[in-house]
């Protein structure tokens, strides 16, 4: 058990719909990192965010948001979803900015009928 | 931005083989290459890591080898066992004022079989 935990595990919604994940990080952990998987795309860096701030931005749709609060756990949300937003997303969470390594949660499986 | 190439795809072994993994990355700056291991329904799991300043590491059946010059890194599992099975994936990334080991550029992974 990495100690990093996602929720919901899965998730099934509708086109155009809004949804938000959750993930607690490891604790004592500042940094929380997104990460998308799918078939076609592999593991994509999305965000992350370091005690509460936005610190590097990857290949996340504008259609997306993130943010880490106070208590420095943290949500994606996604939103006017479209069916290629299906995909895994994970949540990850290293103790400092700079050189440690990720621990990942078990992600949320994210279904758009 | 950085580039991963991961070879192979799909590798089958026989329990008690050696397994090993290759990566290729793009960005010359890149100084930290981990190496993840992914069960099913499960997240990564990070099994081990080398920095730019060493050329190899090891820990215990895993070590892993960097050749900076090459731009390529590997991943070799001696005396594999069935629960090695899952799939395996390089990463790269670069530091840039200490914010950017996070940010990982993936390779598109490796099914390892493990037969017993």
């Amino acid at each position: 058990d990495s100690g990093v935990t996602q929720t919901p595990k899965h998730l099934i919604t509708a086109t155009g719909q809004r949804v938000t994940l959750r993930c607690s990080p490891r604790s004592g952990d500042l940094s929380v990192y997104w990460y998308q998987q799918s078939l076609d795309q592999g593991l994509q860096f999305l965000i992350q965010y370091y005690n509460g701030e936005e610190r590097a931005k990857g290949n996340i749709l504008e259609r997306f948001s993130a943010q880490q609060f106070p208590d420095l756990h943290s949500e994606l949300n996604l939103s006017s979803l479209e069916l290629g937003d299906s995909a895994l997303y994970f949540c990850a969470s290293s103790p400092i900015e700079g050189f440690s390594p990720l621990h990942f949660g078990n992600g949320t499986r994210l279904t758009v009928t | 931005g950085e580039n991963v190439e991961q070879h192979p795809s799909t590798l089958s072994v026989q329990e008690g083989d050696s397994a090993v993994i290759k990566c290729t990355y793009s960005d010359s700056a890149s100084n930290y290459f981990p190496w993840y291991k992914q069960e099913l329904g499960k997240g990564p799991q990070l099994i081990i890591d080398i920095r730019s300043n060493v050329g190899e590491k090891k820990d215990q059946r895993i070590a892993v080898t960097l050749n900076k010059t090459a731009k390529h890194f590997s991943l070799h599992i001696t005396e594999t066992q069935p629960e090695d099975s899952a799939v395996y994936f390089c990463a790269a990334s670069r530091s840039a004022g200490g914010t950017s080991y996070g940010k990982l550029t993936f390779g598109q992974g490796t099914i390892l079989t493990v037969h017993p």
